[in-house]
């Protein structure tokens, strides 16, 4: 199975900030890389996929991109609604494994 | 509107049975793979199993595999996940998620989440 190793776990930050979270594969996944956001309680949003294609309707502070096996997520400007948890995911093959996630929290 | 909705979670013994539904409006459920994911509380999302379309192919998680199993009715527009000889350790929300591939690979419509307890 292919491993997603995400980083930092835990991330405190400034409304302003720019965040980036960081998600490496255990082995080569070409672009089929997704993140998600999450809320407490709430299904995980779509922000990203094929590495770096911004989803439709996201604000385009959200970036991702790609160098070999290891994919970034990047927020521009934090917002107020940015602080949330997130999550990267593998779709090369199955299981389509997430990462253990990144929890975005006010400094 | 574009929605999945799951139902059927709920409280029950260890080595019990129980089938979670995923009900699909507003998209053609049959042109899509389908999949199930879990979140056993305070931790991260665990992909459960995944149907094509036209059910001929089926996968499942390491965790799960022998004892769930996922099929869907299209004349329904319903997605199942059939759950046997539940474990503590199956405790979490379930979501259904609608898989999308034109243009590249992700899970683009998500439901709201049943909750499964299992608990002596």
């Amino acid at each position: 199975d292919i491993q997603l190793t995400q980083s930092p776990s835990f991330l405190s930050a400034s409304v302003g900030d720019r965040v980036t979270i960081t998600c490496r594969a255990s082995q080569g996944i070409s672009s089929y890389l997704a993140w998600y956001q999450q809320y407490p309680g709430k299904a995980p949003k779509l922000l990203i996929y094929t590495a770096s294609t911004l989803q439709s309707g996201v604000p385009s502070r959200f970036s991702g991109s790609a160098s070999g096996t290891e994919f970034t997520l990047t927020i521009s400007s934090l917002q107020p609604e940015d602080f949330a948890t997130y999550y990267c995911q593998q779709l090369s093959s199955y299981p389509q494994t997430f990462g253990q996630g990144t929890k975005v929290e006010i400094k | 509107q574009v929605q999945l909705v799951e139902s059927g979670g709920g409280v029950l013994q260890p080595g019990r049975s129980l089938r979670l539904s995923c009900a699909a409006s507003g998209f053609t459920f049959s042109s899509y793979a389908m999949h199930w994911v879990r979140q056993a509380p305070g931790k991260g999302l665990e992909w459960v199993a995944v149907i094509s379309h036209d059910e001929t192919n089926k996968y499942y998680g390491d965790s799960v595999r022998g004892r769930f199993t996922i099929s869907r009715d299209n004349s329904k527009n319903t997605l199942y996940l059939q759950m046997n000889s539940l474990r503590t350790e199956d405790v979490a929300v379930y979501y259904c998620a609608r898989g999308f591939t034109y243009g590249g690979r992700r899970f683009d419509l998500w439901g709201q989440g049943t909750l499964v307890t299992v608990s002596s």
